[in-house]
C-alpha cells in the first residue's frame, strides 16, 4: 500500500493568482497522476508526473496553465496558475505502482475561486 | 473509444434490501476493471477489482465481456454503505500513458434505516 499525504487540502484564492498543491507519498512508485474533480462531475485526468521529464498531459490540459514537476519517486507538485473560478475543484494525486493494480488517492485539494 | 458509463446518479434502497449499482464500459482491449468507494469525509479507495473475483464487505462484481458490464452488488444493503461509489477502468491514457484510470461519473448509495 501506499500513503499520500496532499497539501494542502483547501484554499480560497484570488483569480489571477497561482496555487501549487504538492503530493508526498511514504514509498517509491512507479507512476503518479492528478486528477480534477469539478462540482458534480467525475474524476478527469489532468496528467501522468514523470520524473525527471515533463509531464504527460491529457487534451485539454496544457503546461502553461497545469505546470507539474515530479523531482523523484516520492513527490510530485501541480500548480494551478492564472486560476479563475472555473478552477473551483478538487485536485487529486494518485499514485500506482508498477505491476501492482490498485491506485492509491491523496484526500484532494479543495480549491475556491473568488 | 475508452469509456466508463454509471447510467444512476443516485440509488436509494433501504436497509436490508438488494443493491445494484450498474456500469458498463467501452474499451478495445481487455480491460482492468474497478470499483473505488468514497466514504464521507474520508479519501476514495479501492473497493474491489474484476481480476481477484472476490467479496468485500458483501459486495461483488462480475465483469461480463458479452454486455461490457462490471455491475456491483450486495445482496442485504447496509447504512454504512451509504457512499459514493464510482466504477473505473485501467487503460491508455489519450496522452499515451498507461496505468492511469478512467472513471464513471459515479453513483451516489444512500441507503434508509
Amino acid at each position: 500500500s501506499a500513503v499520500i499525504s496532499q497539501k494542502p487540502s483547501r484554499d480560497i484564492c484570488q483569480r489571477g493568482t497561482s496555487l501549487t498543491i504538492q503530493c508526498q507519498v511514504d514509498s517509491q512508485v512507479t507512476m503518479m497522476f492528478w486528477y480534477r474533480q469539478q462540482p458534480g462531475q467525475s474524476l478527469t485526468l489532468i496528467a501522468t508526473a514523470n520524473q525527471g521529464s515533463e509531464a504527460t498531459y491529457e487534451s485539454g490540459f496544457v503546461i502553461d496553465k497545469f505546470p507539474i514537476s515530479r523531482p523523484n519517486l516520492t513527490f510530485s507538485t501541480l500548480t494551478v496558475s492564472n486560476m479563475s473560478p472555473e478552477d473551483s475543484s478538487i485536485y487529486l494525486c494518485s499514485v500506482r505502482g508498477h505491476g501492482v493494480a490498485e491506485a492509491f488517492f491523496g484526500q484532494g485539494t479543495r480549491l475556491t475561486v473568488v | 473509444a475508452q469509456r466508463v458509463t454509471q447510467p444512476e446518479k443516485l440509488l436509494s434502497v433501504f436497509k436490508g434490501a438488494p443493491v445494484e449499482l450498474k456500469c458498463n464500459y467501452s474499451y478495445s482491449g481487455s480491460p482492468e476493471l474497478f470499483w473505488y468507494v468514497q466514504y464521507s469525509r474520508q479519501r476514495l479507495q479501492l473497493l474491489l477489482r474484476h481480476i481477484s473475483r472476490e467479496s468485500i464487505k458483501g459486495f461483488t462484481a462480475d465483469l461480463n465481456k458479452g454486455e461490457t458490464s462490471f455491475h456491483l452488488k450486495k445482496p442485504f444493503a447496509q447504512e454504512e454503505d451509504s457512499a459514493m461509489y464510482y466504477c473505473a477502468l485501467s487503460g491508455l491514457s489519450h496522452g499515451g500513458s498507461q496505468g492511469n484510470l478512467i472513471f464513471g461519473k459515479g453513483t451516489k448509495l444512500s441507503v434508509k434505516p
